[in-house]
């Protein structure tokens, strides 16, 4: 399995909700991303998890909240987001944040929409 | 911090060759990569360099001196398919490791 599965493909949320996205691979791989990709953008860097503790926060909101319940699985929280939110988010996973450059695997993102 | 600059767009028939550039600063420079990704769809990996040279997949190579803070992406055999977005990303060891992406060469190829 070369994949990464991201779900929902598609979110629409009010400011008030809470709602997850799922990610997740079967390639073995330590390290996993989160990035935020506006349109005509380039990918953002969210969060980035070594073998499943956080090892960079960029910054992020707190009404974004990472979880990793396992080094397969990825989760992203999300709470009482902004209009300004509405991106694609896309998850990513290498070999390992700090070995050798081995290119990121992406998932085909979730493309959220807040209203 | 990290900056990286591409041309915004390049423009290319097909069959032709295309090469695209890319300057970056960073303090702990571990390595540059590229990344292809069409509309609506995911980055795709395309290549690494870490150390001063050619690397040749296919069609593409990627071109790094790290003297220069310099790289390209090499296209040749120009196909339809390969319209699509470009982004170098420097991997960088500063602060931890961390990938961060260039804003992207928008490439047309035309009939």
């Amino acid at each position: 399995d070369t994949e990464v599965t991201q779900t929902p493909k598609h979110l629409v949320m009010g400011m008030t909700n809470k709602k997850s996205l799922k990610c997740e691979q079967h390639m073995g791989h330590r390290a996993m991303y989160w990035y935020k990709q506006k349109a005509k953008k380039p990918p953002e860097l969210m969060f980035v998890y070594s073998y499943e503790k956080l090892s960079i926060n960029e910054s992020v909101p707190s009404r974004f909240s990472p979880e990793c319940p396992n080094s397969s699985l990825l989760n992203l929280h999300l709470h009482a987001l902004q209009p300004e939110d509405s991106a694609l988010y896309l998850c990513a996973s290498s070999q390992d944040a700090g070995g050798p450059g081995y290119g990121y695997t992406f998932g085909s993102g979730t493309r959220l929409t807040v209203v | 911090g990290q900056s990286l600059e591409q041309p915004s767009e390049v423009t290319a028939v097909e069959g032709a060759i295309v090469q695209i550039n890319c300057t970056y600063q960073t303090s702990g420079f571990y390595g540059l990569s590229w990344y292809q990704q069409h509309d609506g769809g995911a980055p795709t990996f395309l290549s690494y360099n870490a150390l001063d040279g050619l690397e040749e997949t296919g069609r593409f190579s990627s071109f790094l001196s790290r003297s220069d803070s310099y790289g390209y992406l090499l296209l040749q055999e120009l196909q339809m398919k390969d319209s699509a977005s470009y982004f170098c990303a420097v991997r960088d060891r500063a602060g931890g490791f961390k990938t961060i992406f260039g804003a992207g060469t928008r490439l047309f190829v035309k009939a």
